[in-house]
Formats: structure tokens, sequence, C-alpha cells
């Protein structure tokens, strides 16, 4: 099975910060790697799709980038509404994919 | 407008059977997968298997194989999840997901809203 790791688990910032969160894959994915947004009692939203595609309707603010093991997600100028849990998730594996355990990102 | 849409919230009790659903709309149903994915009280996502509703293949995550069962009726565009018999550790949120093709990576790109299941006595 594939892990992924993700790193902080939890993270403190202020409006305007930059932010990063890093996932590691277990062993080589190439780039099917997908971040997604969760906020309090919502389902799920599509971020980041192959590692660094911007999904339709997502603030250019948001960026993802790597390959292979190690990825990152990267947050350019924080607004309110950015403060929510992030998951990585591997779609590399055939129809079972790995969930990250979740960054929780929290207003400073 | 392609969306998930998720049946309600469940009570039950304990050895209890549940069968949850998510109807699609907006797309092609019978030609994209379907993952359920878990979430416990708290904590993460937990991806609990697939269905391809064009010929009902189903793959489970080996923590869910024989614990759940997933379906799915093309005819009215509808996936399942069931339970024969419920325990207080099948309390979570359940989510249906639609996996996307080649061309997005295989990424979850539309999500149902959530159906609660709480098990109590």
């Amino acid at each position: 099975d594939i892990q992924m790791t993700q790193s902080p688990s939890s993270l403190s910032a202020s409006i305007g910060d930059r932010v990063t969160i890093t996932c590691r894959a277990s062993q080589s994915i190439s780039s099917y790697l997908n971040w997604y947004q969760q906020k309090l009692g919502k389902a799920p939203k599509l971020l980041i799709y192959a590692a660094s595609s911007l999904q339709s309707g997502v603030p250019s603010r948001f960026s993802g980038s790597g390959s292979g093991t190690d990825f990152t997600l990267t947050i350019s100028s924080l607004q309110p509404e950015d403060f929510a849990t992030y998951y990585c998730q591997e779609s590399y594996n055939t129809l079972l994919y790995t969930f990250g355990q979740g960054t929780k990102l929290e207003i400073k | 407008e392609v969306l998930l849409m998720q049946s309600g919230a469940e009570v039950k009790k304990p050895g209890e059977s549940l069968k949850i659903s998510c109807k699609a709309f907006g797309y092609s149903f019978s030609n994209y997968w379907i993952a359920w994915v878990r979430q416990m009280p708290g904590q993460g996502l937990e991806w609990m298997g697939v269905i391809y509703p064009g010929d009902s293949d189903t793959i489970y995550s080996p923590s869910f194989q024989g614990q759940v069962t997933i379906s799915a009726d093309k005819s009215i565009s509808t996936t399942y999840l069931k339970w024969s018999s419920l325990k207080a550790s099948d309390s979570a949120m359940y989510y249906c997901a639609r996996r996307n093709d080649a061309t997005y990576y295989y990424a979850m790109d539309v999500w149902g809203q959530g159906t609660t299941v709480t098990v109590s006595s």
C-alpha cells in the first residue's frame, strides 16, 4: 500500500501569510497527487489535481508542485475563507487511493 | 450542473441493516467510477471502495471488504452503500465522490454532501 504523510498536522497563520503544506508518498506516484480543502461540516472540495493543475473556479493564490514522492500545496496570501483542513490524496494506485492524514489550518 | 445528492441522516441501533444512497445528476452516470469515503468524528478521510456503474465492477479497500456492500442501479443513476449488521463503530459521515478520468489524473472532482450515520443503542 502507498502511504501518504502530510506535514504539519496543524498550522497557525495570519491573514496575508504565505503558507506551505507538504505531502510525501511512500513510493513514487509520478504526478498522481491531488489536494482537497474541507471546511467544517462540509464535503471535501478538489483544489489541485495532477500535482499542479488548478481545478476550475479555485482562486489562483492556491498552487501545487512536486512529482515522484514529494509535493507541496502553497497558499500565496491567506484569506479568511482559507481556514480549513487540507488533504492530499494519491490517485496512482489502481482504484484504491490513499489520503494523507490532513493539515488543519487555523487563524493565529 | 454536475452533482451528487446523498440520502439523509440515519439513526440506527446496533445489529440493524442500512442502505444509503448517492444519486448523480448532470453527466453520463455509467461512465465514471464512484467512490465511497468514510470520515469518523474528528478524523480524516478513508477510502472504502469504488464502483463502475456501467458494469457494477466493484473494488473494496481491504479494511472494508466484507464489512459493507457497494452497488449501483444505472437505470436511476444511483449508487448505494449497505450494511447488513451495523456496529457502533460504523457511526461516521459517509461521502460519495466521482472519480474523473485520465485527463484529471483520476482526481475526485464531484462530492456528495455527505450522509451522517449514527449507531447507538
